[in-house]
């Protein structure tokens, strides 16, 4: 059974760029959740997505988006890149909630010169 | 809001030696508390979970118990082995499952 894939897996961009981040599920999972991890903050939640509506969300600014296709699928955008925004996304599945185990991806590390 | 409060290492000790590295949290309701694990150059994984007051999670020789009385959730084993060397994230959920909140994640180390 295929893991949670993440791409790209790295990614460099400059201040006020846009970025969109991608993540397939596992197979039957229709939970797709975001989060932020960086040595400072440590891992913080973004959002949750469920049946392609976002059911769930952290403290981030509107700059942070997302959306889920029909196949659970989910992309995360960043608009207005800013310096602190460098950090490794990590986007985690699973069944239907966030109460199960999250099965999580090796992430995307987004770098901001 | 919720706080989840662990120590964040590195914590260095040798093979077989006992393990604990604590949890605490501030939360409202009765949340569901869970560790994660990183080891090198992978991604997080779930190691244990616990829903309830006294629950106790366990897997792979590590267990924790969820005690509400002192909202602590501390992770023990009793012989470490070089495996084990990752980094150790506490984390719960509450408000309905509407939000999870991870802990600064503790690095253990674990020498020959």
């Amino acid at each position: 059974k295929a893991g949670v894939t993440q791409t790209p897996r790295y990614l460099i961009k400059t201040r006020g760029q846009q970025v969109t981040l991608s993540c397939s599920p596992i197979s039957g999972h229709r939970s797709v959740s975001w989060y932020q991890q960086t040595p400072g903050q440590g891992l913080q939640f973004l959002f949750e997505y469920f049946s392609e509506t976002q059911r769930n969300k952290g403290n981030f600014p509107g700059r942070f988006s997302g959306r889920q296709f029909s196949n659970s699928r989910s992309e995360m955008n960043v608009s207005t890149l800013e310096l602190g925004d460098s950090a490794l996304y990590l986007c985690a599945s699973s069944v239907d909630s966030l109460n199960q185990p999250q099965h999580f991806g090796d992430g995307t590390r987004l770098s901001i010169l | 809001g919720d706080s989840v409060t662990q120590m964040e290492g590195p914590v260095t000790l040798s093979e077989e030696a006992f393990l604990t590295i604590n949890c605490t949290y501030t939360a409202t309701g009765y949340p569901s508390l869970f560790w994660y694990v990183q080891y090198p150059g992978e991604g997080l994984q779930l190691l244990l979970k616990a829903t309830k007051a006294d629950d106790k999670g366990s897997n792979k020789g590590f267990e924790a118990t969820y005690r509400k009385e002192t909202t602590s959730f501390h992770l023990e084993k009793g012989s470490v082995q070089v495996s084990d060397s990752a980094v150790y994230f506490c984390a719960l959920i509450s408000g309905g499952y509407q939000k999870v909140t991870f802990g600064i994640g503790t690095k253990l180390q674990v020498i020959p």
